[in-house]
C-alpha cells in the first residue's frame, strides 16, 4: 500500500529552523518526483518545493527561495524540507506528495497526512 | 509565474444539482491541469489530471474539460459526499487556484 508519512513539525521562534521528513513506502521512491505543499490555517493550498526523482533538479516557490531546501535520500525512501529563517507567514500544515507518473512532472496522486509548523515567539 | 484563478469562490447547490467550477490560467498550460477535492482536516485527493482524465476510483459524475487557459470541473449530480473544497492546479510549475468551497445550502 502506497504511503507517505510526514514528521518534524512543531513550534519554532521567528528566524528559527526546522527540518521536515517524509517517509515513503509501498512504491519505488527513487522513480518519482516529490513535492512539498503547505496550507495556512483556513487558507488554500500553496505549492512550496519540488524535486526530481534522482535529486538532480529542485524548484521552489518565490517566497521560500534562499530559505528552504528540499532534498531526498533514495536509499532511505525519505524526502526532506530544511526550513531556515522561518517567518510567521510560514505557519501552515505541510504535506508531502508524490507525482502520479514515474520519471515525469505532473499531478500529485499520493499525499501524506501532513505535519503542522507554527512560527511564533 | 503562472497564476490560476478559480470561480466562484463558494457555491451552495442542492443534492442532485449540476455543479460547474471554472479555472483560468494566466498563460497557456495546454492540458496540464489537475483538480483536487479536499475535506476539512484531510489531505487533498486527486480527482482529474491532464484536464479530463479521471483518476482511478473517482466517481464518473466528476468530469473535466478545457485546454489552453480555460478549464472546467463538472459534477453532473451533486451527492452528499461531494460537499468539500475544490482546487485546480497547473502542472507546469504546480501553482494552485484559490479554491472553490461547495457548501450545504
Amino acid at each position: 500500500q502506497v504511503h507517505l508519512v510526514e514528521s518534524g513539525g512543531g513550534v519554532v521562534q521567528p528566524w528559527g529552523s526546522l527540518r521536515l521528513s517524509c517517509a515513503a513506502s509501498g512504491f519505488t521512491f527513487s522513480s518519482y518526483a516529490m513535492y512539498w505543499v503547505r496550507q495556512a490555517p483556513g487558507r488554500g493550498l500553496e505549492w512550496v518545493a519540488a524535486m526530481s526523482h534522482d535529486g538532480s533538479n529542485k524548484y521552489y516557490t518565490d517566497s521560500v527561495k534562499g530559505r528552504f531546501t528540499i532534498s531526498r535520500d533514495n536509499s532511505k525512501d525519505t524526502l526532506y524540507l530544511q526550513m531556515n529563517s522561518l517567518r510567521a507567514e510560514d505557519t501552515a500544515f505541510y504535506y508531502c506528495a508524490r507525482d502520479r507518473e514515474a520519471y515525469n512532472y505532473d499531478a500529485f496522486d499520493v499525499w501524506g497526512q501532513g505535519t503542522m509548523v507554527t512560527v511564533s515567539s | 509565474d503562472i497564476q490560476m484563478t478559480q470561480s466562484p469562490s463558494t457555491l451552495s447547490p442542492s443534492v442532485g444539482d449540476r455543479v460547474t467550477i471554472t479555472c483560468r490560467a494566466s498563460q497557456t498550460i495546454n492540458s496540464y491541469l489537475a483538480w483536487y477535492q479536499q475535506k476539512p482536516g484531510k489531505a487533498p485527493k486527486l480527482l482529474i489530471y491532464r484536464a479530463s482524465i479521471l483518476e482511478g476510483g473517482v466517481p464518473s459524475r466528476f468530469s473535466g474539460s478545457g485546454s489552453g487557459t480555460e478549464f472546467t470541473l463538472t459534477i453532473s449530480s451533486l451527492q452528499p459526499d461531494d460537499f468539500a473544497t475544490y482546487y485546480c492546479q497547473q502542472c507546469y510549475s504546480w501553482t494552485f487556484g484559490q479554491g472553490t468551497k461547495v457548501e450545504v445550502k
